[in-house]
């Protein structure tokens, strides 16, 4: 069975530092990973994945993140956090290549930014 | 395009009425979903779509059942409320797209549906 952990409920971080979203995964396959982000009152918005192309995985508003099989990790990481990156992000892994994949999320990180 | 489109935006239940959530998209995706986020625990999958005509059970289908109305449309409805199904509710619809050779499945989320059962 497939399943992620994301380590840490909540990070706070101050406007201009390092954000690091730590996300370990299970998968008795090669899994497809991602990360969502959840804005106040909004659905999740897909922020990157990783199909097994390239290890590294730019995606968007500045974020990236690296896939380390030996670790078993996935974890998201930003240069310099912006105010407007307070949020909700969740991890999720999936294995299926079907139509209807069953993607597996984490129970989310909250972010918060410190001005 | 308005992509996934939920109705209503917040629903108050008594225990034991029923309702219908309602879910659109417009992106022509085969796949469909519906999830319940409950703080602390991620979104877990209730049912979901592979395609028109096509439903089955996800994580946590019980109290719940689904209609794939056509390819637009996956509507979810709760027979007899219960205070337990208190909870916000997302539909998504995914579409099967290639990036180096291997498939994927990304899946786009509506804004969500808050549900109170009393």
């Amino acid at each position: 069975a497939q399943s992620v952990t994301q380590l840490g409920s909540h990070v706070s971080v101050s406007e201009g530092a390092l954000v690091l979203l730590r996300c370990n995964y299970s998968s008795s396959v090669p899994p497809y990973l991602f990360w969502y982000v959840q804005y106040p009152n909004q659905g999740l918005q897909l922020l990157l994945k990783y199909t097994s192309a390239a290890t590294l995985v730019k995606g968007i508003n500045g974020f990236e993140a690296e896939f380390k099989k030996s670790e078993t990790s996935f974890h998201l990481t930003k240069p310099s956090a912006h105010m407007s990156d307070a949020a909700e992000y969740f991890c999720a892994v999936s294995d299926q290549e079907s139509s209807a994949s069953k993607i597996i999320f984490g129970s989310g990180t909250r972010l918060s930014i410190r001005p | 395009n308005a992509g996934v489109t939920q109705t209503p935006k917040f629903q108050v239940l008594k225990t034991g009425q029923s309702m219908t959530l309602q879910c659109a998209q417009d992106m022509n995706h085969n796949s469909m979903y519906w999830y319940r986020q409950d703080p602390g625990m991620g979104l877990r999958l209730i049912y979901y779509s592979a395609s028109e005509g096509t439903t089955d059970k996800g994580e946590v289908p019980n109290g719940y059942n689904v209609s794939r109305l056509n390819k637009r449309e996956f509507s979810l409805r709760l027979e007899s409320a219960a205070p337990s199904q208190t909870s916000v509710y997302f539909c998504a619809s995914s579409v099967l797209g290639r990036t180096g050779g291997q498939s994927t499945d990304t899946q786009y989320f509506g804004p969500g549906t808050r549900l109170t059962v009393l």
